[in-house]
């Protein structure tokens, strides 16, 4: 069974830093472009990046309202996921969602781990 | 960027009630649109992909079609666990965009 499970979230005073880790189970991690999507609290989805296989560059991909600050890393060998996340402001404040990406000739997001809430406040 | 416009926002529905949701893109995205279901409290759940094509294990009351920058979700008949929020994305060109989200209530 597939599975991803992100942690690291918590409470963080505006400006500073934080790290979310995704652990991926049950697919062949390196094969695959991972992804992270966030939800403010009662909002909707926001695709925050992705980052591509080893096999496409591992080159990343942002959204324009974290380009800059937050940075999407991966460890192979741990099949791991990273979120860089720099300079933080309280319009971050979301559930991130770590997700992996299937493409074909076309692109989707399945599965999607349980989320980890990040807090940004003084 | 590409905007995905979703609507109704919200509606109410009958279990066996045929339900539509429609997923309108501000240019042509080739087929390139997912729909999602999320619960409370849940992550996001992959429905459709490229348009029409069914997830395993999803059940075959819901479909998706597209026709040129028009997307529709159907589900034949309202089942008690579809009540939820249902979302589409474009994966056509960076940045992924997401309609605002369909929430789905018990009439």
């Amino acid at each position: 069974e597939m599975q991803l499970v992100e942690s690291g979230g918590g409470l963080v005073q505006p400006g500073r830093s934080l790290r979310l880790s995704c652990i991926a189970s049950g697919f062949t991690f390196g094969d695959y472009a991972m992804s992270w999507v966030r939800q403010a609290p009662g909002k909707g989805l926001e695709w925050v990046g992705f980052i591509r296989s080893k096999a496409y560059g591992g080159t990343t991909e942002y959204a324009a309202s974290v380009k800059g600050r937050f940075t999407i890393s991966r460890d192979d060998s741990e099949s791991i996921a990273y979120l860089q996340m720099n300079s933080l402001k309280t319009e971050d404040t979301a559930v991130y969602y770590c997700t992996r990406v299937v493409s074909s000739t076309r692109y989707w997001i399945d599965p999607w781990g349980q989320g980890t809430l990040v807090t940004v406040a003084s | 960027d590409i905007q995905m416009t979703q609507s109704p926002s919200s509606l109410s529905a009958s279990v066996g009630d045929r339900v539509t949701i429609t997923c309108r893109a501000s240019q042509s995205i080739s087929s390139s649109l997912n729909w999602y279901q999320q619960k409370p409290g849940k992550a996001p759940k992959l429905l459709i992909y490229a348009a029409s094509s069914l997830q395993s294990g999803v059940p075959s009351r819901f479909s998706g079609s597209e026709s040129g920058t028009d997307f529709t979700l159907t589900i034949s008949s309202l089942q008690p666990e579809d009540f939820a929020t249902y979302y589409c994305q474009q994966s056509y060109s960076i940045p992924w965009t997401f309609g605002q989200g369909t929430k789905v209530e018990i009439k």
